[in-house]
């Protein structure tokens, strides 16, 4: 499968600030990205999606911003919060498309310090 | 939750038993999916299936086999459990288009020993 990494395995940020999580993907073909969270005893919990014909997306208070030239992708966290303490996971599906899943990073885990 | 439920949420077994997790999903969706989950491996695909009857392997199948039936239900079957085999296991449903937008449930922690 493609290889879907991550710059960092931990951040930490003050409660209150703004977090950014890096993934580096290696198959330029992917034209679909996703980003989980999962929080402790849990199952991942998708938080958006973006596909390869956009630079940008947002949601409620997160945004993926990806960069098909370099082939990298983040999710940022505007005011972070407690409950936003989880390990966050980019993923892509299987040979860029089809019934097969998802292929996924090794995951950064966020700490959120009071 | 997608309407998914796995069943047990935690066993704990003998090396060479046979183990069968189960993936109920209320939804009526055709795409799921089994993952397992270990640290510095993160989650890899087990198997998945696109409808009733019809499923294939994933990345890390070997020792693992599965069943579907009825659209409900996924079943994971470990035919002789080794304890390498011990992991948390993760069922899926795709509601976006095939293999997109997964929605997981809340797991099996399963313990070979």
């Amino acid at each position: 499968g493609e290889n879907v990494g991550l710059h960092l395995p931990t951040l930490s940020v003050q409660e209150g600030d703004n977090s950014i999580i890096n993934c580096a993907y290696s198959n330029s073909a992917s034209d679909y990205f996703i980003w989980y969270k999962q929080e402790s005893g849990k199952g991942p919990q998708f938080i958006i999606d973006i596909r390869s014909n956009m630079d940008k997306r947002q949601g409620q208070r997160v945004t993926v911003l990806l960069n098909k030239t370099v082939k990298h992708l983040s999710l940022q966290i505007a005011a972070t919060q407690p409950g936003d303490s989880a390990v966050y996971f980019c993923a892509e599906p299987f040979s860029g498309g089809g019934a097969d899943g998802l292929t996924f990073g090794k995951g950064t885990h966020l700490i959120i310090q009071p | 939750d997608a309407g998914i439920t796995q069943s047990p949420r935690h066993k704990v077994t003998e090396t060479g038993t046979p183990v069968t997790l189960r993936c109920h999903q209320t939804e009526n969706h055709r795409y799921m999916y089994w993952y397992r989950q270990d640290p510095g491996h993160g989650l890899r695909l087990i198997h998945y299936s696109y409808g009733v009857k019809d499923t294939d392997k994933g990345e890390v199948s070997d020792g693992y086999s599965v069943s579907r039936s009825k659209t409900e239900d996924f079943l994971l079957t470990l035919e002789s459990a080794t304890s390498s085999q011990t992991s948390v296991y993760f069922c899926a449903i795709s509601e976006g288009a095939p293999g997109e937008k997964l929605f997981f449930g809340s797991g099996t922690q399963l313990s070979v020993l």
